[in-house]
């Protein structure tokens, strides 16, 4: 019954593997996102995608890149992680003005 | 690029005690949106505001939208300890979709 669900909740890796967190979301919303939350708890916005197309890219490293398969996917990729990389990863999908979070992927890069 | 700024950064209060935490921006936004994060969760939606003035309530919560449309308050009253959590402001940028946030006020509560 889950909105916004994300998958995994905490991701443990070294510097310079290759990751993805996949999330999902079973609203029937067309746009969706990801968002980045530092230590500090500041949410930056990364990227939108509108019925699988991308609407919105952040100035984010290209080592981050986005796929969303259908409308209620969207999964993001990380390459060559880095120890900058260490934050919260947020899935939203939106309705109208309204986000709707997923729980969070904690990554830390050791 | 368009900022929030949020006041206070923390507060520490005693439980049975109102609460009043704010947010400006130096731009004018067309809508605004107050969010509760809990530790370990995503950020959930508690009020949203699409109206210069607009006052809007969520059972002890109250929030208003400036009428300049640059600011908006959020009240909490008589808190409990299920309030402790981190609270934010976001506003939607222009047309783009973007949703950006403001830095957050934790809130701490003492039974």
């Amino acid at each position: 019954d889950t909105a916004v669900s994300q998958t995994p909740k905490y991701l443990v890796t070294q510097m310079g593997n290759d990751k993805s967190i996949k999330c999902e979301q079973n609203l029937g919303h067309d746009t969706m996102y990801w968002y980045k939350q530092d230590s500090k708890k500041f949410l930056k916005i990364m990227f939108s995608y509108n019925n699988k197309e991308l609407i919105i890219n952040e100035t984010v490293p290209n080592r981050f890149s986005p796929k969303s398969p259908d409308k209620a996917h969207l999964n993001l990729h990380i390459n060559s992680l880095e120890l900058g990389d260490s934050a919260v990863y947020f899935c939203a999908s939106r309705r109208n003005e309204k986000l709707f979070f997923g729980s969070g992927t904690q990554l830390s890069v050791l | 690029g368009q900022q929030l700024n949020q006041s206070p950064q923390s507060m520490f209060i005693q439980e049975g005690e109102d609460v009043s935490m704010n947010c400006t921006s130096s731009s004018i936004f067309n809508t605004w949106l107050w969010y509760k994060q809990d530790p370990g969760e995503g950020p959930v939606l508690l009020i949203a505001l699409y109206k210069a003035g607009e006052l809007t309530s969520n059972g002890r919560l109250t929030a208003q939208f400036g009428i300049t449309r640059k600011d908006s308050f959020l009240n909490i009253s008589a808190s409990i300890p299920s309030d402790v959590g981190i609270y934010f402001c976001a506003g939607h940028v222009g047309n783009t979709g973007k949703l950006i946030f403001g830095q957050g006020t934790t809130l701490q509560v003492k039974p």
